[in-house]
């Protein structure tokens, strides 16, 4: 069955340092999400992504962070001047349609800043 | 936006017990997920369901979107089914995100 891959698993940052979270989503899907989960909450949706552009984005997802799609097959995730808030798991997500098609998500990096 | 709301948020069962777990939500929806968090943290996917009934092994769901519910049973509980199940919704009411209960934290005892 086809995977959403996230590298790294588990990365550690001093406060303040530039950290890129990497996602390869499924190769025929076309919507791509950023979704993040602080020890002990819910998930919370970030950012979602379409045709090389954000097309929804939280109110969490401020300045500090961006995504891109830099190739065919990568879609990242900086956060800019990591603080100690932003330690999390961070999930990647994929779909191949809109509307009726379920979510693939990956094992998640998590970030822990220092 | 839309709401999700889970119940119970704990559960304790001894091994081999049954189990139902229910997600409420607020509004129509066009897409519902169960997943399964592991103690590493993996969201695994246990059901894309936004409406009627599946089956999985010892797993099985049932979506009854006009009543804006949806339960998910473990038949003969396992220590391995320990974790969090988390429901997650995409409403129609615009929006191309998924919103996620608070889930339910479950402990399968020996």
């Amino acid at each position: 069955e086809p995977e959403v891959t996230q590298t790294p698993s588990h990365q550690v940052t001093q406060m303040g340092q530039e950290v890129i979270l990497r996602c390869v989503p499924i190769s025929n899907h076309l919507y791509f999400y950023w979704y993040r989960q602080i020890l002990g909450q819910k998930v919370e949706f970030l950012v979602s992504f379409y045709n090389n552009e954000i097309s929804e984005k939280s109110e969490i997802f401020d300045d500090q962070f961006s995504v891109e799609r830099p190739d065919g097959s990568n879609f990242t995730l900086k956060i800019r001047s990591t603080k100690l808030e932003d330690s999390a798991m961070y999930f990647c997500a994929s779909r191949e349609n809109r509307v009726f098609d379920g979510y693939t998500f990956g094992s998640g990096t998590r970030l822990t800043v220092v | 936006g839309i709401q999700v709301e889970q119940s119970p948020p704990d559960l304790i069962l001894q091994e081999g017990a049954n189990s139902t777990l229910r997600c409420n939500f607020s509004d129509s929806v066009n897409n519902l997920q169960w997943f399964h968090q592991n103690p590493w943290g993996q969201l695994i996917n246990l059901f894309y369901i936004p409406s009627g009934t599946k089956q999985n092994g010892r797993l099985s769901a049932t979506t009854v979107a006009t009543e804006r519910y949806s339960l998910l049973y473990i038949s003969s509980s396992q220590t391995t089914d320990s974790g969090v199940y988390f429901c997650a919704v995409q409403g129609t009411g615009g929006g191309n995100k998924l919103t996620f209960g608070t889930g339910t934290q479950l402990k399968v005892e020996l």
